[in-house]
């Protein structure tokens, strides 16, 4: 299977503690892209990289989120202290910026439940 | 403030007729749109995308037709099938902008045998 891959997919934890989620994108992809939806909602963007680098944070992504791409393959999302309000799915995505394709291709997503 | 918009919430077809899935934005700076099918614990699923400089695109069952003066795009599945019931969300972005997807809150479509 050559498409994202999250892990894991499933995390429950109790509120103040950390949560760390992996990402792994297709693999000639050279951007990834974090989101979060909650339910009811459609996907909110919270994060992307261009192969290493974090070109952008959304606002949404407080001080206690912290993502990385340390040799722009995979990806990992780290919560620190988590709250209850975090408890939703997050989506990883990849997409690979050349000759006007933009679609991005999403993971299976981790669904985060804080207790 | 809500920039992309899918006011209806739920849709049930037949089989064998056609869905139409709507979707409404308020940012014309948006340059590309697309559309997404999600089935329950699986992320979304990629179906079919149209830059602006288009309107409309054709995947087999699968049409989407933009009306940038209206900031109105739809998604037509002809014919619709058990299979397609799934929830829906359109996306737009602005790809010289990072390509940030903005989504709607989704439709649910589900397609009676």
């Amino acid at each position: 299977d050559t498409g994202v891959s999250q892990d894991p997919r499933h995390k429950i934890t109790k509120r103040g503690q950390n949560v760390t989620f992996r990402c792994d994108p297709i693999s000639e992809h050279n951007r990834l892209y974090w989101y979060r939806q909650t339910l009811g909602q459609g996907p909110e963007f919270l994060t992307y990289f261009q192969n290493e680098a974090q070109l952008e944070k959304s606002r949404l992504l407080s001080d206690r989120f912290s993502a990385e791409r340390p040799k722009g393959s995979f990806s990992t999302l780290e919560i620190q202290r988590t709250e209850q309000g975090d408890s939703a799915m997050y989506l990883c995505a990849s997409s690979l910026v050349a000759g006007g394709l933009w679609e991005q291709f999403f993971g299976p997503g981790t669904r985060l439940t804080v207790l | 403030d809500q920039q992309v918009k899918q006011n209806s919430p739920s849709l049930s077809v037949q089989e064998g007729r056609i869905s139409i899935l709507n979707c409404d934005y308020t940012n014309s700076m948006f340059d590309y749109f697309l559309w997404y099918k999600k089935y329950p614990a699986e992320g979304p699923t990629f179906l079919i995308s149209i830059s602006s400089i288009k309107d409309k695109n054709e995947d087999g069952r699968f049409t989407v037709f933009l009306n940038k003066s209206a900031k109105h795009l739809s998604l037509h599945i002809v014919p619709s099938q058990p299979g397609d019931s799934a929830v829906y969300f359109c996306a737009a972005s602005r790809v010289q902008y990072g390509n940030k997807l903005v989504f709607g809150a989704g439709t649910i479509l589900r397609v009676k045998s």
